[in-house]
């Protein structure tokens, strides 16, 4: 079965920093891009960065850039997103995202996560 | 950036209706459109890409329509299982967006 699962969330000040994670199972990791897509409380959904199936290749939101970095080990079949200089705004759910191999589809995303949150308070 | 515009934000109807959602882009995307659908403390779901392609297990009531810069979301016959929030998403050239959500509700 093809399975997302995000862990790492958690509460954080503001300026502070965390890291998130995503297992894939069920699938060849390595030959997929992959994405995070946020979703902030009663609100609609906000992708925040992708990377290609190498790594070699990184995108990201103008609202995390520079702060935010991608990236991917294909040894461990793991996602990962380090998040510095949080802020209130980057309070939201977390969701790591698959995007199908279809040349038609190379930016939807298939599957997800389950979702990790994260909250920026003092 | 490429902006969209999806409307209605909130949509009410009843089992059985026909309902259709639009979004409309800032600038033409050609094909590079998904659509898809979420239930209350859930994931999204991928329903459509590339703006008319049904996605595997979906339900053939779901159709997408559309090019360039209008696009449109269609139920043929609503059912219980469908009242949620509906996303279309563009992939044409980063960053990708998201439109704003229709909410689809019980009338």
């Amino acid at each position: 079965e093809v399975q997302l699962l995000e862990s790492g969330g958690g509460l954080v000040q503001p300026g502070g920093s965390l890291r998130l994670s995503c297992a894939a199972s069920g699938f060849t990791f390595s030959s997929y891009a992959m994405s995070w897509v946020r979703q902030a409380p009663g609100k609609g959904l906000e992708w925040v960065s992708a990377i290609s199936g190498s790594g070699g290749s990184t995108y990201y939101a103008d609202s995390v850039k520079g702060r935010f970095t991608i990236s991917r080990d294909n040894s461990k079949n793991t996602l990962y997103l380090q998040m510095n200089s949080l802020r209130a705004e980057d309070t939201a759910v977390y969701y790591c995202a698959k995007s199908p191999r279809d040349p038609a589809a190379p930016g939807a995303f298939d599957i997800w996560g389950q979702g990790t949150m994260v909250t920026v308070s003092s | 950036v490429i902006w969209m515009t999806q409307s209605p934000s909130l949509l009410s109807a009843s089992t059985g209706d026909r309902v259709t959602i639009s979004c409309r882009m800032s600038q033409g995307i050609s094909s590079y459109l998904a659509w898809y659908q979420q239930k209350p403390g859930k994931a999204p779901e991928l329903l459509i890409y590339a703006a008319s392609t049904l996605q595997s297990g979906v339900p053939s009531r779901f159709s997408g329509s559309g090019s360039g810069t209008d696009f449109t979301l269609t139920i043929s016959c609503l059912q219980s299982e469908d009242f949620a929030t509906y996303y279309c998403q563009q992939y044409y050239s980063f960053p990708w967006t998201f439109g704003q959500g229709t909410k689809v509700e019980i009338k």
